[in-house]
């Protein structure tokens, strides 16, 4: 079975501009949660989307923001990008929305965005 | 406000013995906890999990140990390998809610030959 996949691989943008990352979950999966680590916060929770509704989100200004389609594929867009906001940005999928068991999150290999 | 810590940024041990990572939450609304292991440029990857309703579990080498009263868990390789050595993150989440993800910020282990 393949694995979540997320495209594009890196990215370098100029501050001020728009990004659009995508992933694509395990099949069968249909929960999408989106994290952005960094070297100083570490790794962050930022949302997760479920039968395309976000079920949470985390401590992020509206610049980021996500949808999920149909086919549980999510994507995340953050507009006016800052140089802050280099990072790796990383999409996990789990079979459901909400406890355990076996709901547990597996991960892409990640988006690294630069902003220049 | 760290509400999962890894307070070692760093642990290294001799191939064959046992590697021990550490983790404690704050949180007492946390009740299920996960270990990911991840190498250089790729996404961190499930080890093994345990639920508040547990204080242990064991899959192969990697055993977790809960401490709900000490709000403390454990992880243990045995034995370890060279290959184990990656950053090693520990994750918790509230009831219900696995998909949000509150994680320290890595052990690097190194596993000497």
């Amino acid at each position: 079975k393949a694995g979540v996949t997320q495209t594009p691989r890196y990215l370098i943008k100029t501050r001020g501009q728009q990004v659009t990352l995508s992933c694509s979950p395990i099949s069968g999966h249909r929960s999408v949660s989106w994290y952005q680590q960094t070297p100083g916060q570490g790794l962050q929770f930022l949302f997760e989307y479920f039968s395309e509704t976000q079920r949470n989100k985390g401590n992020f200004p509206g610049r980021f923001s996500g949808r999920q389609f149909s086919n549980s594929r999510s994507e995340m867009n953050v507009s006016t990008l800052e140089l802050g906001d280099s990072a790796l940005y990383l999409c996990a999928s789990s079979l459901a929305y909400g406890g355990p068991p076996g709901n547990e999150q597996f991960f892409g290999p990640g988006t690294r965005l630069t902003v220049l | 406000d760290q509400q999962v810590k890894q307070n070692s940024p760093s642990l290294s041990v001799q191939e064959g013995r046992i590697s021990i990572l550490n983790c404690d939450y704050t949180n007492s609304m946390f009740d299920y906890f996960l270990w990911y292991k991840k190498y250089p440029a790729e996404g961190p990857t499930f080890l093994i999990s345990i639920s508040s309703i547990k204080d242990k579990n064991e899959d192969g080498r990697f055993t977790v140990f809960l401490n709900k009263s000490a709000k403390h868990l454990s992880l243990h390789i045995v034995p370890s390998q060279p290959g184990d050595s990656a950053v090693y993150f520990c994750a918790a989440s509230a009831s219900g809610n696995t998909g949000k993800l509150i994680f320290g910020q890595g052990t690097t282990l190194q596993v000497k030959p």
